[in-house]
């Protein structure tokens, strides 16, 4: 079965980078796109973009640009969200999810657990 | 590309039925049949529950139906029961090949 195991909890200070891992099993990894999506405490769920398992491609929406980059292992079946130069507004529940199958556009539907990364000096 | 409104909580009773909004422009909810719901209880993940405005996903209950008229989409959920209580978020794909996501309903259940 699909499974999205992502990384522990992180605490850092501002300024600091964050890596964080989403471990897929179950499925060929390539075959399908991941989506990146984020929750701050107590607010609702932001998309922040995909990124394509087969070519690498990332993309980004809007507000999610520069500091935050997507990348893969595809030897070890693992995407990747990093975060750099971080601030206190950057503390969330981060969430990788893999697309559907067969669907026409890559929505969310396997979720991992999450990871929450705070920032706090 | 802001987020879709979504009213901020609905209620209703068990048995009864309940309608959720989601409102858009004419560059996201307006320009596919690319509308999708989820349901989130606290401290879980969301679940895929409508795709593409209408389709169920394998094993959600009939008992969920999703419709679109113009830039706003709309999912119904019937016969309400107390495990239906939790956050419902409308999602759509948009002209820049992007989702975005809306605001979040809270659904409680009397």
């Amino acid at each position: 079965q699909v499974q999205l195991v992502q990384s522990g909890s992180e605490l850092k200070k501002p300024g600091a980078s964050v890596k964080v891992s989403c471990k897929a099993s179950g499925y060929r990894f390539t075959s399908y796109a991941m989506n990146w999506v984020r929750q701050a405490p107590g607010h609702g769920l932001e998309w922040m973009g995909w990124i394509n398992t087969n070519t690498g491609n990332p993309t980004y929406a809007q507000g999610f640009t520069g500091r935050f980059v997507f990348s893969l292992d595809t030897s070890v079946s693992t995407a990747y969200l990093q975060i750099s130069s971080l601030k206190a507004e950057d503390t969330a529940l981060y969430y990788c999810a893999r697309e559907g199958t067969d669907y026409d556009v890559p929505y969310p539907d396997y979720w991992g657990q999450g990871t929450l990364v705070t920032v706090s000096s | 590309q802001s987020a879709l409104t979504q009213p901020a909580s609905v209620s209703g009773s068990p048995g009864q039925s309940i309608t959720i909004s989601c409102t858009g422009t004419s560059s996201d909810v307006g320009a596919y049949n690319y509308v999708s719901w989820c349901q989130q209880h606290p401290g879980k993940a969301p679940k895929l529950m409508i795709y593409d405005v209408t389709k169920r996903p394998s094993g959600v209950s009939n008992r969920f139906s999703g419709s679109k008229s113009g830039n706003t989409a709309s999912l119904t959920i019937s016969g309400l029961q107390a495990e239906d209580e939790a956050d419902y978020y409308c999602n759509s794909y948009t002209t820049s090949s992007t989702f975005v996501f809306g605001g979040g309903t809270k659904l409680t259940v009397l």
